[in-house]
């Protein structure tokens, strides 16, 4: 039970590039996430996918595209990447409680882009 | 602007110290969690809190959640340098089925 998955780990981009940053969880929840952190501000939500088919914007998804490919799969897509954009990412997911009072969401190690 | 703001930001105490970090809101929210993260790491969960005035204890960190439902704090008795880590409090609102982080608070706890 490897729990939360994410690669790369670390990458390196120019700015103009893009990439796709993976995530996969075999924990069998419906909800994944995606988030950045950085200094000073905690985690923000860029994305999130309540179930398999749908995705939802968050706090800050200007420059991203995700795509929730099954239940196991929420990638996380950046078409052109800015220096902005150079931050820690976490995926996250959650299974839903039945009177949607609380998630517990559980993280993977996170991917450290940096972009020039 | 962040949602949730913590105070402080930044904490620096020795060990057998006890201390208290605060999220605070002028936000409803329909539960509250902290979270412990390491360096290098993804956040791990603590608690969980979901009624108002709700207090819970985990050996020697209690958390509280305020009556209103907009703040939170975090106790710690005793500081181990084991404590040491970023804390994140994490509110949930059920409209748009999202959770919104805290500010942070690293907290360092020297031998």
């Amino acid at each position: 039970n490897a729990g939360v998955t994410q690669t790369p780990k670390f990458q390196v981009l120019k700015t103009g590039q893009s990439m796709t940053l993976q995530c996969a969880q075999d924990m069998n929840h419906n909800s994944m996430y995606w988030y950045r952190q950085d200094p000073g501000m905690g985690l923000r939500l860029i994305y999130y996918s309540a179930s398999e088919g749908t995705t939802d914007k968050g706090e800050v998804p200007n420059g991203y595209n995700v795509s929730r490919l099954n239940k196991r799969e929420f990638s996380l897509r950046l078409e052109s990447a800015a220096p902005s954009q150079t931050s820690v990412y976490f995926c996250a997911s959650s299974e839903e409680s039945s009177w949607g009072y609380y998630n517990e969401q559980f993280f993977g190690p996170g991917t450290r882009l940096t972009v020039l | 602007t962040q949602l949730l703001e913590q105070s402080p930001q930044f904490l620096s105490i020795q060990e057998g110290e006890n201390l208290t970090v605060y999220c605070n809101s002028s936000s409803v929210f329909s539960s509250l969690q902290w979270y412990r993260q390491e360096p290098g790491e993804g956040p791990v969960l603590l608690v969980t809190v979901v009624t108002g005035g709700e207090v819970k204890k985990l050996k020697r960190l209690t958390f509280q959640f305020g009556d209103a439902r907009k703040d939170s704090s975090l106790h710690i008795t005793a500081a181990q340098p084991g404590d040491t880590g970023l804390y994140l409090c994490a509110g949930f609102m059920n409209t748009g089925n999202q959770f919104y982080f805290g500010t942070g608070t690293s907290l360092t706890v020297i031998p």
